[in-house]
């Protein structure tokens, strides 16, 4: 089983509309929580941190449950500048030693 | 405040050649990291430095890569030789903290074996 899991997607969304996905994590010991973006080609940018009791930015909003390890990113009014493979970024709490899942993939379409 | 440094942008080279690539982090960031990321996956950490000591190396191929901070500031990887299967992108980030503070990326350097 693999640390950090996401499904790849891709999730195609009409502009204007919400979309969500999970990614779970398997150590129950792990600290915090990111979600990076990451464009064609492009390094991952930090998105937003996800804290316990879910956090929210702009159209975005995060979400953590301990308890069945996962977590979620939600994006409300999607743009076509959304498009992009969004990495769950999870730390064990180890020298900062991330580890990142494959990304899902999201295409926002006119 | 500038970014995370890294060189080359790209590099092509044939497979069992040598090759290097140079990163230079945010001032003042203690930790570096390099990671190693296919096409389609996500990235994967092959080493960690704090300061010019190495915190984790356990995923680096250490066959045929090598890694070096030796003053605490930039840092080199290298592949020698390398195998179709290293052809990746390369990126270099840095953080204040050893616990990932301000984790930034670099742009990366696209590896091409043919």
């Amino acid at each position: 089983r693999k640390e950090v899991e996401q499904d790849p997607g891709p999730f195609n969304v009409p502009e204007g509309a919400t979309v969500a996905f999970n990614c779970t994590y398997s150590n129950s010991a792990s600290q915090s929580f990111f979600w990076y973006r990451q464009d064609c080609r492009k390094e991952p940018k930090l998105l937003m941190s996800v804290y316990s009791s879910g956090n929210e930015d702009g159209r975005f909003t995060a979400q953590l449950n301990r308890a069945s390890q996962y977590i979620s990113l939600l994006i409300r009014d999607s743009k076509l500048s959304d498009s992009a493979t969004y990495l769950c970024v999870v730390n064990p709490g180890s020298w900062g030693k991330f580890q990142f899942g494959a990304g899902t993939q999201v295409v926002v379409t006119p | 405040e500038a970014g995370v440094a890294q060189s080359p942008r790209y590099k092509i080279i044939e497979k069992r050649q040598s090759v290097a690539f140079w990163c230079n982090p945010i001032s003042g960031h203690a930790t570096l990291y390099w990671y190693q990321q296919i096409l389609g996956q996500g990235p994967k950490l092959l080493i960690q430095f704090q300061n010019n000591g190495v915190v984790d190396d356990s995923q680096l191929p250490k066959d045929r890569f090598s890694a070096e901070r030796l003053k605490g500031v930039d840092s080199t990887l290298k592949i020698q030789p390398a195998k179709l299967e290293d052809s990746a992108v390369y990126l270099c980030a840095s953080s204040w903290g050893s616990q990932g503070n301000g984790y930034t990326f670099g742009s990366g350097t696209r590896l091409t074996v043919v």
